[in-house]
């Protein structure tokens, strides 16, 4: 059964300053993994996708990921939080044995100061 | 403009009484999928439906039922609603199957009294 954990329910970070937000999984085929992000009150907006082409994935508003085998990590990444940042974010990965399920991680919610 | 619809937004019923949210997807996609989320648990999958007249089980699938006699629509059907299926429900459809992007309707939240 594939897993995912999200290190953190909260993290919070001035402006201009580095996010990193930590997401492990577990899988027993190849992941396809993804971010999420939901803004209040919103459905989810995807940020990027892994799906083996590369190991760093780059999204959307300037986040990235690295895709680490070894340490069963896609940790996301901006080198400077903006104010428009603050977000929950999700972490989720596919690519079972049924080609349906996707699982999401608890979440992250991310906090910007100014 | 390329959308998932959810209906109704906000729902507040009692117990025992059957509901019905609505979902449909104008991208004519062939995978759709319901997700309850629920505060520290991130969303979980209740059901997803792999193309008309295909679905399966998620993770939570106890006390729902789905549908997928059309391609665009998959409604969630919650026969003897009770207060542990209070609530944030999001539909969400992607062009084949789970391993590609997903996009998401704005969600349900239903309270069950």
């Amino acid at each position: 059964a594939q897993s995912v954990t999200q290190l953190g329910s909260h993290v919070s970070v001035s402006e201009g300053a580095l996010v990193l937000l930590r997401c492990n999984y577990s899988s027993s085929v190849p992941p396809y993994l993804f971010w999420y992000v939901q803004y209040p009150n919103q459905g989810l907006q995807l940020l990027l996708k892994y799906t083996s082409a590369a190991t760093l994935v780059k999204g959307i508003n300037g986040f990235e990921a690295e895709f680490k085998k070894s340490e069963t990590s896609f940790h996301l990444t901006k080198p400077s939080a903006h104010m428009s940042d603050a977000a929950e974010y999700f972490c989720a990965v596919a690519g079972g044995t049924s080609y349906g399920k996707l699982t999401f991680g608890q979440g992250t919610i991310l906090t910007v100061h100014p | 403009e390329a959308q998932v619809t959810q209906n109704p937004r906000y729902l507040i019923t009692v117990t025992g009484k059957k509901l019905t949210v609505t979902c449909s997807q104008n991208m004519n996609h062939e995978y759709m999928s319901w997700y309850r989320q629920d505060p520290g648990l991130g969303l979980r999958q209740i059901y997803y439906s792999m193309n008309v007249e295909v679905t399966d089980k998620g993770d939570v699938p106890e006390g729902y039922k789905v549908s997928r006699k059309e391609k665009r629509n998959f409604p969630l059907i919650l026969e003897s609603p009770s207060p542990n299926q209070t609530s944030l429900y999001f539909c969400a459809s992607s062009i084949t199957d789970s391993n590609q992007p997903q996009h998401f309707g704005d969600g349900t939240r239903l309270s069950i009294l």
